[in-house]
């Protein structure tokens, strides 16, 4: 079966540093993406990787293992607007997008 | 700049009865998708249109139907309400299927069937 992993809940202070992980078995893979979702509104893209490395974006930067199954998603000088919950989703090889179910994140002062 | 519009953004419906979720896009988008977000669950997909007059079924279609007459519209029809079917449901497209682009989303629709 297809599975992605990610854990339910982190919590870390404004200012630091996060990573949030993410594990995938597909059948098939196309490509990572990462999404923010904040309470009660619409996901929003954030990142896409296909090939192994980071990319980097501003504050975020994600980072891809093809040969591990693994990505993480990294959150510099933390905000409190922050606080969401972030997607991980990969493509498989039908280019149909398999979701985690997200990983909750709790910024604190 | 509207994006994808969804209506109505909450129900409560009682069992049995008939509801359609209107979702409507600006963007030319080939590709749109019907997804459910229930709690400890990632993104499911109930269906999906490739292009306008195609659709597909994806990972939970059972008691949803859809309809793609041009590109901008894709309802989703419950045809008899079942408690289990209580989610929030969110309309996406992307300019077209297969792609490697972002999907966008809309709001979001809460249906609660009691």
């Amino acid at each position: 079966g297809q599975n992605i992993d990610q854990p339910t809940e982190m919590t870390a202070t404004e200012g630091a540093i996060v990573q949030i992980n993410c594990t995938y078995q597909t059948s098939g893979f196309n490509g990572l993406f990462w999404y923010q979702q904040h309470a009660g509104e619409a996901p929003t893209f954030l990142s896409y990787n296909v090939l192994d490395g980071l990319e980097e974006k501003g504050r975020f930067s994600s980072f891809l293992s093809r040969s591990k199954g693994y990505s993480y998603l990294l959150l510099k000088e933390l905000q409190m607007k922050d606080s969401a919950s972030y997607l991980c989703a990969v493509q498989d090889s039908n280019y149909q997008l398999i979701w985690g179910a997200g990983t909750k994140l709790i910024i604190k002062p | 700049i509207a994006g994808i519009t969804q209506a109505p953004t909450s129900q409560i419906l009682a069992a049995g009865r008939r509801m359609t979720l209107r979702c409507t896009q600006d963007m030319r988008h080939n590709a749109m998708y019907w997804y459910r977000q229930d709690l400890g669950l990632g993104l499911r997909l109930i269906h999906y249109s490739n292009t306008a007059g195609t659709t597909g079924k994806g990972e939970v279609p059972d008691g949803y139907s859809v309809s793609r007459a041009n590109t901008d519209d894709f309802p989703l029809t419950l045809a008899s309400a079942v408690p289990s079917q209580t989610s929030v449901y969110f309309c996406a497209s992307s300019e077209s299927a297969g792609d490697t682009g972002e999907l966008f989303f809309g709001e979001g629709s809460r249906l609660t069937v009691l």
